[in-house]
């Protein structure tokens, strides 16, 4: 357990549809990272966020958008899905000071049918 | 042309073999780079980085980074079964957390 959690671990929803993925970071990190997984495009970054506020964003589509609350929890939300989304999602946390490296959760497999 | 080129494999040796995995990368401002490890349906775990050019070891693993080459390496030695898996290089600028990643390497280590 890397002590990033994230839910739900599966999802298969229909094109269309509107789908919301959730991270808890590791105790004591500030910042949270969102990344896509696909088999053709590998780890893209999608978005950071530091104590609730967004720090960098990646290409992410507009149809995607983020929040950090203030319990340092994020959600990664995802509309107007296509079959292209299809894809594993990972959230990953650091302390935000720290340039080496962080923390991935074990991912969301997404599947838009 | 991709930022960072990896070789995707699969990459099978016999158990106890030296094992040489390698990112190539375009960008000549990239201060920090990390070999990551990613297990079937698992995230990615944090196994080596280094900052800048030179050489890190740590166990059976060693990082190496040539900023002449934009060239990075990591050798595992005496590798197991266990190291069966796919492993990602990233790299970053000074000053942002946005790492760039590989696709993966997939290695496999014959029992």
């Amino acid at each position: 357990d890397s002590g990033v959690t994230q839910t739900p671990k599966h999802l298969i929803t229909a094109t269309g549809q509107r789908v919301t993925l959730r991270c808890s970071p590791r105790s004591g990190d500030l910042s949270v990272y969102w990344y896509q997984q696909s088999l053709d495009q590998g780890l893209q970054f999608l978005i950071q966020y530091y104590n609730g506020e967004e720090r960098a964003k990646g290409n992410i589509l507009e149809r995607f958008s983020a929040q950090q609350f203030p319990d340092l929890h994020s959600e990664l939300n995802l509309s107007s899905l296509e079959l292209g989304d299809s894809a594993l999602y990972f959230c990953a946390s650091n302390k935000g000071g720290d340039p080496y490296g962080y923390t991935f959760g074990s991912g969301t497999r997404l599947t838009v049918v | 042309q991709k930022e960072v080129e990896q070789d995707p494999g699969p990459l099978s040796v016999p158990e106890g073999a030296i094992v040489s995995l390698n990112c190539t990368y375009s960008n000549s401002a990239f201060q920090y780079f990390m070999w990551y490890r990613q297990y079937s349906r698992k995230g990615p775990e944090l196994l080596m980085y280094t900052y800048s050019s030179g050489n890190k070891e740590d166990g059976r693993f060693t990082a190496q980074v040539d900023k002449s080459s934009k060239y990075i390496s990591l050798f595992i030695r005496d590798s197991q079964p266990s190291d069966s898996a796919t492993y990602l290089c990233a790299m970053s600028l000074s000053g942002t957390y946005k790492y760039i990643f590989g696709t993966g390497t997939r290695l496999k280590v014959l029992a």
